[in-house]
């Protein structure tokens, strides 16, 4: 298995909802990560995690809360989001704390009404 | 920031045209990679060329590098229509642990 699976695809929730994004891979991968990508800009590093620990967290606002389960999970927890945070939400592994050959998810188109 | 800036933004070609898109960044680096994201899509790796590394190939894509410039290029022969995408560069940030994409290149191939 090669790829980095998220769901849901798309989501549009509410400013008072909570939802959560879901990656899932399974290539033994022991870093994974979290970028935010608006329209026409490059991927935000959001968060990283190593070994299933927080390893990076790019000053990320508080509403956004990440977990890592286990070593072939990672959520993304959203609660009280503003319509700014509409993004392209991507994940991606790699090799544990090397920055070589990312395998990125198709992303979770996210709107926030 | 070690962030990568990509040049030209926008680059329209016909099919069978060379499309030769470039990349400048500002620390050091052991590695300098390459992603192609279709629209509204993930990204997929490319090619990866190391600091020791002049000039890289895989099919027909050609990644140089000059490390004294702190540039890189990525030439694509022969494009095809399926090219059409956003190609990104991306180095290390300085601990080594994440990537950081620079702000890319739209290209388009037309038949």
């Amino acid at each position: 298995d090669t790829e980095v699976t998220q769901t849901p695809k798309h989501l549009v929730m509410g400013m008072t909802n909570k939802k959560s994004l879901k990656c899932e891979q399974h290539m033994g991968h022991r870093a994974m990560y979290w970028y935010k990508q608006k329209a026409k800009k490059p991927p935000e590093l959001m968060f990283v995690y190593s070994y299933e620990k927080l390893s990076i967290n790019e000053s990320v606002p508080s509403r956004f809360s990440p977990e890592c389960p286990n070593s072939s999970l990672l959520n993304l927890h959203l609660h009280a989001l503003q319509p700014e945070d509409s993004a392209l939400y991507l994940c991606a592994s790699s090799q544990a704390r090397q920055a070589l050959g990312y395998t990125f998810g198709s992303g979770t188109r996210l709107t926030v009404v | 920031s070690q962030q990568g800036e990509e040049d030209p933004q926008a680059l329209s070609i016909q099919e069978g045209e060379n499309a030769t898109m470039n990349c400048s960044y500002k620390t050091s680096i052991n590695n300098l990679q390459w992603y192609r994201q279709n629209s509204g899509r993930g990204l997929v790796h490319l090619i990866l060329i190391r600091s020791n590394e002049r000039e890289k190939h895989s099919g027909r894509l050609r990644v140089t590098l000059d490390t004294s410039k702190k540039s890189s290029s990525l030439l694509i022969t022969a494009s095809r229509a399926a090219d059409t995408a956003s190609y990104f560069c991306a180095t290390a940030n300085q601990a080594g642990t994440a990537l950081i994409f620079g702000k890319g290149t739209t290209l388009s191939v037309s038949s």
